[in-house]
């Protein structure tokens, strides 16, 4: 299957800093991507669905001005958590949608990057 | 209420034994739906996807089976290793849904035990 990668995989930052992560797919070009979120053994909750070329489209009760999403190309959307807090630890997963026509486009998901904010 | 309810939530087997996990979906007009697989901090892998068409889809040691009149589906997982050991999380596609977004079951966490 298709790869997406996600940089970095882990990190861990002090309250009010800004943390930037990448999301690639790495074998094809996706137009649009998406960010996800999943707290302990709970299932992933969309945040935002990234188009290449326009603004993110973000789900109910997800900031916009937080989390801030750029498309910059049909390999590259980045996610930057600004001025995080402690509350805003989570897994974050992003998927970038593989165009294979009809019933079967697929989602590749990238391996998810844990932020820790202390 | 969530489109995808899973169940069980959890279970554990012993290792070599089969398992069997359910999916039932509201979710509709329906395009397609998905098995997957996530190990503890990884993103989820597909397993499977069928379309309303297709009955069983196999993978290996994984069969899934998908009734689009009851909408039902199932998970089979035959002669479990340690390393099935995961959360495995069925996801259902809105058909002519311009957003393409997916419904997420809450997914069934499997232990394998020696």
């Amino acid at each position: 299957g298709a790869v997406v990668s996600q940089h970095p995989s882990r990190v861990i930052c002090k309250s009010g800093t800004s943390v930037k992560i990448e999301c690639r797919s790495l074998d094809f070009q996706a137009t649009t991507m998406f960010w996800y979120r999943q707290f302990p053994k709970q299932s992933l909750m969309l945040m935002a669905t990234s188009n290449e070329g326009s603004k993110a489209t973000y789900e109910q009760g997800v900031e916009k001005d937080k989390f801030l999403i750029n498309h910059a190309s049909l390999t590259l959307s980045t996610l930057t958590v600004t001025s995080a807090h402690p509350e805003d630890s989570s897994f974050y997963i992003c998927s970038a949608r593989f165009l294979a026509g009809g019933p079967l486009d697929e989602q590749f998901f990238g391996p998810g990057t844990r932020l820790t904010v202390l | 209420k969530n489109q995808v309810e899973q169940s069980p939530q959890s279970l554990i087997i012993l290792e070599g034994k089969n398992c069997t996990l359910q999916c039932n979906y509201t979710v509709s007009p329906f395009s397609n739906l998905r098995w997957y697989k996530q190990d503890t901090g990884r993103g989820p892998v597909s397993l499977t996807i069928m379309t309303f068409s297709e009955n069983t889809k196999s993978n290996g040691r994984y069969t899934a089976t998908l009734d689009a009149d009851t909408k039902q589906s199932s998970l089979h997982i035959t002669a479990s290793q340690l390393s099935d050991s995961a959360s495995y999380i069925c996801v259902v596609t809105k058909a002519r849904s311009n957003d393409y977004k997916l419904s997420f079951g809450a997914g069934t966490t499997v232990t394998v035990r020696a």
